[in-house]
């Protein structure tokens, strides 16, 4: 199994330019976690999905923020326009199925530069 | 709501020397608990787990066991490696209803020296 495959791995970009970020889960996994790691803030949930539907997006920090899951095996994080703040490592963990004692999948993550 | 503390870091211990990460926690429902690692440039990846109390997670020499009387999942190690240098998270999986997410702590930095 390759694991939760993340994309691009680094990324550095401009003030006021758009920013994709990719994720393809473990295959089989019915729930996709967006994480946002920073020194300042720590480890911080963004955004659930379970089955590709949308559970719990308070963690979204502003409508810069969209995330969408079109299909099982594939889900993005887009920030437009992007700003400085939004530097940090994204990551993106799968899990099989919505039981509390369930494991969690990171990806490698995705570390965003904004300048 | 659920919560997460664990111990300040950094940590900085010498090789062989006995380790000690306190967690507590504070939940409404049954939790299960975990401790994930992080190493340097790398995504987080479980260590170990416990689902009931006083269950006992042990993973690669680490063990944490799940003290409900004192909500506590404090990790040991009797033998640190300079290899288990990392950052280390607890986590608990709340009971939100029927889909469970986790919260994590602020995380504890490990150097291992040799």
């Amino acid at each position: 199994d390759a694991g939760v495959i993340q994309s691009p791995r680094h990324e550095v970009t401009e003030m006021g330019q758009e920013v994709t970020l990719r994720c393809k889960p473990i295959s089989g996994h019915n729930s996709l976690f967006w994480y946002r790691q920073t020194m300042m803030r720590g480890l911080e949930l963004l955004i659930y999905f379970n089955n590709n539907v949308p559970i719990d997006d308070s963690g979204m920090p502003e409508d810069r923020f969209s995330a969408k899951m079109p299909n099982a095996s594939f889900s993005t994080l887009k920030i437009q326009p992007s700003e400085p703040r939004d530097s940090a490592v994204y990551f993106c963990a799968s899990r099989p199925g919505t039981g509390r004692e369930e494991t969690q999948y990171f990806g490698p993550g995705t570390r965003l530069l904004v300048l | 709501g659920d919560s997460v503390t664990q111990m300040e870091g950094p940590v900085t211990l010498s090789e062989e020397a006995f380790l000690t990460i306190n967690c507590t926690y504070t939940a409404t429902g049954y939790p299960s608990l975990f401790w994930y690692v992080q190493y340097p440039g790398e995504g987080l990846q479980l260590l170990l787990k416990a689902t009931k109390a006083d269950d006992k997670g042990s993973n690669k020499g680490f063990e944490a066991t799940y003290r409900k009387e004192t909500t506590s999942f404090h990790l040991e190690k009797g033998s640190v490696q300079v290899s288990d240098s990392a950052v280390y998270f607890c986590a608990l999986s709340d009971s939100g209803g029927s889909n469970y997410k986790l919260t994590f702590g602020k995380g504890t930095l490990l150097t291992v020296n040799p």
